[in-house]
């Protein structure tokens, strides 16, 4: 059973900084990885996808890549910004899970002006 | 595109009480998932459907909650009767194979 372990559950740097948020899956069998974005009392908005024959995609400072050998991801974000603030969420999907999201607990990420 | 639409975004009712909770997919989407959220569990898929027929609904709680589809374009989440401990964020989200999820903008449910 897959399961997807987001490490650390809590950050806080300042701001200007680059930052590093980390994903783990157990079972490499992946469809793809995405990075989401929720905003207090918000929806999730998608960040990256990465499909598994990907290594990595980028989108301005964000920067996602993906490991399978060794069941990992991470979510770069280089010159942080006090709206960075929000939790970033991993998520897996794989095929014998008829593709269905396998979500990590989170991130909570501050960024302090 | 308008996005996922849900409404309502807030509810309160009484322990009891039916609650319909209802959500309109991005046109063109043939997957629809309705998700819970809550400090303590996190987000939990609790079923999804493919071209308007629900796939795999394990997620749901109780035989208490039920979810339709009859259309392509609109969907619900039934609770009945409600109990304190439904009480979360609810979220619909819809996509194509292989792409993203998108996500609404939840319906905050509380069940006194």
């Amino acid at each position: 059973k897959q399961e997807v372990t987001q490490i650390p559950a809590a950050l806080s740097v300042p701001e200007g900084e680059n930052l590093v948020l980390n994903c783990s899956f157990t079972d490499s069998a992946i469809y793809n990885l995405q990075w989401f974005r929720q905003d207090p009392g918000k929806g999730l908005t998608s960040l990256l996808l990465i499909q598994s024959s990907q290594r990595e995609q980028t989108s301005g400072r964000l920067n996602a890549s993906l490991d399978k050998s060794s069941g990992r991801s991470t979510l770069y974000i280089a010159a942080s910004q006090p709206g960075d603030s929000a939790t970033y969420l991993c998520a897996v999907s794989s095929w014998d899970s008829n593709y269905q999201l396998i979500w990590g607990a989170g991130t909570k990420l501050i960024i302090k002006p | 595109d308008a996005g996922v639409i849900q409404s309502p975004r807030h509810e309160v009712t009484e322990m009891g009480q039916e609650v319909t909770l209802r959500c309109k997919p991005i046109s063109g989407h043939d997957y629809l998932f309705w998700y819970r959220q809550t400090m303590m569990r996190g987000l939990e898929l609790l079923i999804y459907f493919n071209n308007n027929v629900p796939i795999d609904d394990s997620g749901m709680p109780e035989d208490r909650f039920s979810a339709k589809m009859p259309n392509a374009s609109f969907s619900t989440l039934k609770i009945q009767p409600s109990e304190p401990r439904d009480s979360a964020v609810y979220f619909c989200a819809s996509t194509g194979l292989g792409e993203t999820q998108y996500f609404g903008p939840g319906t905050r449910l509380l069940v006194l």
